[in-house]
């Protein structure tokens, strides 16, 4: 089973709201990351997450909050965002972090939309 | 700098055979990755090379050459259902992937 689930699959929010995106993964992986897509745009690395440890933060701004609670769960916590944040959020999951031959494993992403 | 570059877009034939070249320019090398995204999807693994040569998969097939610093990716028997963006990534020296900017893929029947 290669799956990641992340939820919700769409989300609109004004840029007063919070709002959490979350992700899961079953199959034992130890990295976890969050990636911001705008169209036609390839992903840009926000955060990873090595044995539930934060250890790469792309300078996102504060407004992005990542939390792992466990090694299955990741969660993007959202707050006071700007129209410009608008775009795909991906989660994806690894074996490992730092090791060159583990394949990343996208979920379905979360499309959203910031008024 | 870290660079790699992919044609923006190809147009192909259902049933026939395309071809899409990565080169790239990075600090370090530690393997290849093709991933293919619909429109609005989540990228979906194709293949990882980290030797020289051809990976065959199926109907798609991925090469390297390290000295050359350049990939291909080679999808036989084009079905309409592989309209879609494909994206090369390397692994640099610190492990982070690096993203080209994808190749969108467009079949015709």
């Amino acid at each position: 089973d290669t799956e990641v689930t992340q939820t919700p699959k769409h989300l609109v929010m004004g840029m007063t709201n919070k709002k959490s995106l979350k992700c899961e993964q079953h199959m034992g992986h130890r990295a976890m990351y969050w990636y911001k897509q705008k169209a036609k745009k390839p992903p840009e690395l926000m955060f990873v997450y090595s044995y539930e440890k934060l250890s790469i933060n792309e300078s996102v701004p504060s407004r992005f909050s990542p939390e792992c609670p466990n090694s299955s769960l990741l969660n993007l916590h959202l707050h006071a965002l700007q129209p410009e944040d608008s775009a795909l959020y991906l989660c994806a999951s690894s074996l490992l972090a730092g090791v060159s031959t583990d394949t990343q494993y996208f979920g379905p992403g979360t499309r959203l939309t910031v008024l | 700098g870290q660079n790699i570059d992919q044609p923006t877009e190809m147009t192909a034939t259902e049933g026939a055979i395309v071809q899409i070249n990565c080169t790239y320019q990075t600090s370090g090398f530690n393997g290849l990755f093709w991933y293919q995204q619909h429109a609005g999807e989540a990228p979906t693994f194709l293949s990882y090379n980290v030797l020289d040569g051809l990976e065959e998969k199926g109907r798609f097939s991925s090469f390297l050459s390290r000295s050359k610093g350049y990939s291909y990716l080679l999808l036989k028997e084009l079905q309409m259902k592989d309209s879609a963006s494909y994206l090369c990534a390397v692994t640099d020296s610190n492990y982070q992937l690096i993203w080209g900017a994808g190749t969108k893929l467009i079949i015709k029947p």
